[in-house]
């Protein structure tokens, strides 16, 4: 799996969009980026993730540079409640029937929501 | 609602005192895994389970055992649990898709 490499923390204020960067030079042909985060010692939760397009679903909108080498998470309207550590993972998906798939998790960035 | 459940939640246990944490899910899903989560060390794979019966090691397998009878259950057993154990447990399924759904985790407490 490529690195990645993400800020330790932002900062946000409410209502604002929140744009957290990650850098992954090292990623290739055959592997997406995924966003996952975790609010304070809960489960990990899925956001988004992409290949090369620019994605967008209810949470978030994901932009991907056209050199794939980094990539930004978009919260439009920030709340509170995405107070969170945001992490940033570059891997192969999952294939049907294969092999073991694990997530490799970062530091991530924590992201602070401030009213 | 489409959820991975565990149970404890919270757990303080005495070293070698055998324990189990379950992990049961109603998505389905095929694939099964088992994290810890440590200060520092981020998310590491304990065990995965690709289907029924069928289990095998991840990372940090040392001092845990499980199993996969049925579909939507896979356990994590801890036959003598050691301090150096005392962590944050998730339990993870996925089908086909990305996304990996997580439990909200069992915060575990060896002495």
């Amino acid at each position: 799996d490529a690195k990645t490499t993400q800020p330790t923390s932002m900062d946000c204020a409410e209502g604002r969009a929140a744009n957290l960067p990650c850098n992954h030079s090292t990623i290739s042909g055959n592997e997406y980026v995924y966003w996952y985060r975790q609010i304070h010692s809960q489960g990990p939760q899925y956001i988004i993730h992409g290949l090369k397009n620019n994605e967008t679903n209810e949470m978030a909108s994901l932009i991907i540079t056209e050199d794939r080498k980094s990539s930004t998470l978009i919260l439009p309207h920030a709340t509170l409640r995405d107070t969170a550590v945001y992490y940033c993972i570059v891997t192969r998906p999952p294939i049907s029937g294969g092999s073991n798939y694990k997530l490799t998790f970062g530091k991530g960035t924590l992201l602070t929501v401030n009213p | 609602e489409a959820q991975v459940t565990q149970n404890p939640r919270y757990l303080i246990t005495v070293t070698g005192k055998k324990l189990t944490v379950t992990c049961s899910q109603n998505m389905n899903h095929e694939y099964m895994s088992w994290y810890r989560q440590d200060p520092g060390l981020g998310l590491r794979q304990i065990y995965y389970s690709m289907n029924v019966e069928v289990t095998d090691k991840g990372d940090v397998p040392e001092g845990y055992k499980v199993s996969r009878k049925e579909k939507r259950n896979f356990p994590l057993i801890l036959e003598s649990p050691s301090p150096n154990q005392t962590s944050l447990y998730f339990c993870a399924s996925r089908e086909e898709g990305n996304e990996q759904f997580f439990g909200p985790g069992t915060r575990l407490t060896v002495l």
